[in-house]
């Protein structure tokens, strides 16, 4: 069972916005980084988002992240059919010496 | 340019042992934490255990302590995640990934292409 806690879900049409957030406590999300990644079916995971709100090099402005207290959140603008898959939020966890990843959330551009 | 090459594919039996691989290029191995990430059938991520190369310092989910075992070897630049006793529901993809620094509580920047573990009588 995850620690931080994501929609199942979440759907818009092609050039929307859609949102997706991620619960946490004060001993990851409250205290550490939140990253976020992109896993299509079939390949490896991809980092989306990193320190909160770090975008890697290649990844669109189209994908922003922010984070306030306990909770973070992941922002996917100008919806397109590629953006179809799963989202999981990451941080470190301080209780469990260890990383953690969220319950994740299956994107579906409608 | 950082490459993570898993092994291939295995099909065990309940009670077998297993060692999988993760053979790191394009980066110095030793200064990165590099780890593996579980994904049963149908389910989400889940982080399992890092180590740091350059000492051998691990950190391990508590779920997945005892239960498998990390480790590398320096002088060919790979990580390794064995099981001593395998389960059915050990049945899953496992990736390997590196952090993005050398910072313990880093991010997972590279990944390999996964090993599928299948595990049936």
């Amino acid at each position: 069972q995850s620690v931080l806690t994501q929609p199942p879900s979440a759907s818009e049409t092609p050039g929307q916005r859609v949102t997706i957030s991620c619960s946490g406590s004060s001993s990851n999300i409250g205290s550490n980084y939140v990253h976020w990644y992109q896993h299509l079916p079939g390949t490896a995971p991809k980092l989306l988002i990193y320190r909160n709100n770090q975008r890697p090099s290649g990844v669109p402005d189209r994908f922003s992240g922010s984070k306030s207290g306990t909770s973070a959140s992941l922002a996917i603008s100008g919806l397109r059919s590629e953006d179809e898959a799963d989202y999981y939020c990451a941080a470190w966890d301080d209780s469990l010496s260890g990383g953690v990843f969220g319950t994740g959330t299956k994107v579906t551009v409608l | 340019e950082v490459q993570l090459v898993q092994s291939g594919a295995e099909v065990k039996k309940p009670g077998e042992s297993l060692k999988i691989s993760c053979e790191a290029s394009g980066y110095s191995f030793i200064n990165y934490w590099i780890g593996w990430v579980r994904q049963m059938p149908g389910k989400g991520l889940e982080w399992m255990v890092i180590i740091y190369p350059g000492d051998s310092d691990t950190r391990y989910n508590p779920s997945f302590q005892g239960q498998v075992t990390i480790s590398a070897d320096k002088s060919i630049s790979t990580a390794y995640l064995q099981w001593n006793s395998l389960k059915a529901s050990d049945t899953a993809m496992y990736y390997c990934a590196r952090h993005g620094s050398s910072s313990v509580r880093s991010y997972f920047n590279s990944w390999g292409q996964g090993t599928l573990v299948t595990v049936s009588s």
